[in-house]
């Protein structure tokens, strides 16, 4: 799945620093999200995900804040590695039309400076 | 390997033809999922099915139809072909409609191009 070509919002962060990725969402009814990664020629993959009661939610090396008062997610990785360049989509699972739909935000390119 | 099965890889077509992408969920996933990856548009949401059945529409064009068969393939068919249309598609499967516990694991993805 290649995001080149994307007129991306980009991150650079040397590595070892920490990361944080921001995310505006468009639903205060949501009530799921998920992060996921994706890397040059694959598809989007998992990183974590939160579910609306939760305001914090940690994994190995990335933790996952929501505010719902100002909709508004984040990706923190810890300690980024050059493994975590990549493009990162938040997604929030929205009622629409009757039915759940998950929806993905526009992406943020992380580039990692050895 | 995520599970999830795309086929074809690549597939180069003219305008106004007709193509067909198939998915194989994972093993266990009832509910299929389809997504458009344009280079200016990120992911957009076209389709959902469970178990056989229709369960949300996104943006999906009049154009495209999809289905999903008795052993949970799902076939996406995109017809009159535009160059617009050149993207990649991906599937993607989870156990149940997602919430919860139940993630959304993306196949590699259909690299469409249209000349």
């Amino acid at each position: 799945g290649e995001s080149v070509g994307l007129h991306l919002p980009t991150l650079s962060v040397q590595e070892g620093d920490n990361s944080i990725i921001n995310c505006a969402y468009s639903n205060s009814a949501s009530d799921y999200f998920i992060w996921y990664k994706q890397e040059s020629g694959k598809g989007p993959q998992f990183i974590i995900d939160i579910r609306s009661n939760m305001d914090k939610r940690q994994g190995q090396r990335v933790t996952v804040l929501l505010n719902k008062t100002v909709k508004h997610l984040s990706l923190q990785i810890a300690a980024t590695q050059p493994g975590d360049s990549a493009v990162y989509f938040c997604a929030e699972n929205m009622w629409v039309d009757s039915s759940y739909k998950l929806i993905f935000g526009s992406g943020t390119r992380l580039l990692v400076r050895p | 390997d995520s599970g999830v099965t795309q086929t074809p890889k690549h597939l180069i077509t003219a305008t106004g033809q007709r193509v067909t992408l198939r998915c194989s969920p994972r093993s266990g996933d009832l509910s299929v999922y389809w997504y458009q990856q344009s280079l200016d548009q990120g992911l957009q949401f076209l389709i959902q099915y469970y178990n056989g059945e229709e369960r949300a529409k996104g943006n999906i064009l009049e154009r495209f139809s999809a289905q999903q068969f008795p052993d949970l393939h799902s076939e996406l068919n995109l017809s009159s072909l535009e160059l617009g249309d050149s993207a990649l598609y991906f599937c993607g499967s989870s156990p149940e409609p997602i919430g919860g516990a139940n993630v959304l694991t993306f196949g590699a993805g259909s690299r469409l191009t249209v000349l």
